[in-house]
């Protein structure tokens, strides 16, 4: 049974960068049978899909998020990391990340970011 | 950018009642449509890809059905542990995207 854990600051200060890390068990990030998806959702609102990762470092970014957005893998930990940098209010939300076989089938149990100072 | 609009927002049924969903692409998407379950305070919850393949371990009263832009998701009999707000996303591209939710509770 594939698990997956974020972690990361819960709080982050506005301009700046935030930084999760998503912890996979279960399963091997490099066997190349999935791609890896950070999800948002702020508080009280719907889902967004923030992007994905494939075992070699190839990603694909929500056009909306694209120019603060890098998603990063350290396959030796079995684990990949989203970073957003330029942080706003807008950006308090749970981020979840989730196994992404182009729909979404394990999800972690999301991390509550709150930007402010 | 293909957009994806669920209808009612919210619903409320009795216990029982048949509950219908409906997600709509503004492009055709064959079947690369998904459905979750997202109970509150919970992680969503996968229950149907492919437009109509239920996931393992979902009741039988939930059924997708649709192609191309118009889908459906069905509850046959809604029971009250089925309150939640369902999502519908597309996969047909690269771009995931998620409808904007329907929230259904018991009347």
């Amino acid at each position: 049974q594939v698990q997956l854990q974020e972690s990361g600051p819960g709080l982050v200060k506005p301009s700046q960068t935030l930084s999760l890390t998503c912890t996979v068990s279960g399963g091997s990030i490099s066997s190349g049978d999935y791609y890896w998806s950070w999800i948002r959702q702020p508080p009280g609102k719907g889902l967004e899909w923030i992007g994905f990762l494939y075992y070699s470092g190839s990603t694909y970014y929500n056009p909306s998020l694209k120019s603060r957005v890098t998603i990063s893998v350290d396959t030796s930990k079995n684990q990949f990391s989203l970073k957003l940098s330029s942080v706003t209010a807008a950006d308090t939300a749970v981020y979840y990340c989730a196994r992404d076989g182009r729909y979404f089938d394990f999800w972690g149990q999301g991390t509550l970011v709150t930007v402010s100072s | 950018d293909i957009q994806m609009t669920q209808s009612p927002s919210s619903l409320s049924a009795s216990v029982g009642d048949r509950v219908t969903i409906t997600c709509r692409a503004s492009q055709g998407i064959s079947n690369y449509l998904a459905w979750y379950q997202q109970k509150p305070g919970k992680v969503p919850k996968l229950l149907i890809y492919a437009a109509s393949t239920l996931q393992s371990g979902v009741p039988s009263r939930f059924s997708g059905s649709g192609s191309g832009t118009d889908f459906t998701l069905t509850i046959s009999s809604l029971q009250p542990e089925d309150v939640a707000t369902y999502y519908c996303q597309k996969y047909n591209s690269a771009r995931r995207t998620f409808g904007q939710g329907t929230k259904v509770e018991i009347k």
